[in-house]
């Protein structure tokens, strides 16, 4: 099946400790994006990726890192100095940018215990 | 810059009568404007866009929009409710030319239907 899958599901992590998100798509876009989501904010953006290689910050990048060194991996870490980590995280992609329809993956939500 | 509003929290609406979940935006230049719905714990599932040609915009699930250019709106409407409609709905805008190259989206409205 063709998608965008997000792993895990769940994710608790103790406070001071960076933590992974991954995020792979089969479905050969060009584009990939995060967003984080918290009640009554709707998605808020991290980071996007229009390439290869490239990476462009959102709204909310700091205490968070990307990498795309892959077409089809976009994996979001969320550092230490992300002070308030607790959130839904979704991941999602586009064929390119220019063809703006999004693709979302089923989420990660992230615990700080 | 762009951004989108939806002033709703929430919309309630009996099954079997039409429901409208509003959405405003704003951009610099022309926008593509979308509608995405979002079932608990899961990822968003794109329900409609609009590009450029007809004002109404048919989509998945009997849903469609109006593109309201002037009043900057595009409102998510339903001829018919159902109960397996309740759900969060959020608006998202892109401007073509200008502007960052992702979606902004609204602060979601949650749709109840009572059956």
């Amino acid at each position: 099946d063709g998608g965008i899958t997000q792993s895990p599901k769940y994710l608790f992590r103790k406070e001071g400790q960076n933590v992974t998100l991954s995020c792979e798509q089969n479905l050969n876009h060009d584009a990939m994006y995060w967003y984080r989501q918290d009640p009554g904010q709707g998605l808020r953006l991290i980071y996007y990726s229009q390439i290869v290689n490239d990476f462009q910050k959102g709204d909310i990048a700091e205490g968070y890192s990307v990498s795309r060194e892959k077409k089809e991996s976009f994996p979001l870490t969320v550092t230490s100095a992300q002070k308030n980590p607790t959130a839904f995280y979704l991941c999602a992609s586009s064929l390119t940018v220019e063809v703006t329809e999004a693709f979302f993956g089923q989420g990660t939500r992230l615990t700080v215990v | 810059a762009q951004s989108v509003a939806q002033p709703e929290d929430q919309v309630n609406v009996a099954e079997g009568n039409p429901l409208t979940v509003k959405c405003t935006y704003s951009v610099s230049g022309n926008p593509y404007l979308f509608w995405y719905v979002q079932y608990p714990n899961r990822g968003l599932q794109f329900l409609l866009k609009y590009i450029t040609g007809d004002n109404l915009v048919k989509g998945s699930y009997g849903f469609e929009a109006e593109f309201n250019k002037s009043q900057t709106s595009f409102h998510l409407k339903k001829p018919s409710a159902l109960v397996s409609d309740s759900a969060l709905y959020f608006c998202a805008v892109r401007d073509r030319v200008t502007g960052r190259r992702a979606l902004t989206f609204g602060s979601g409205t949650r749709l109840q239907v009572q059956p």
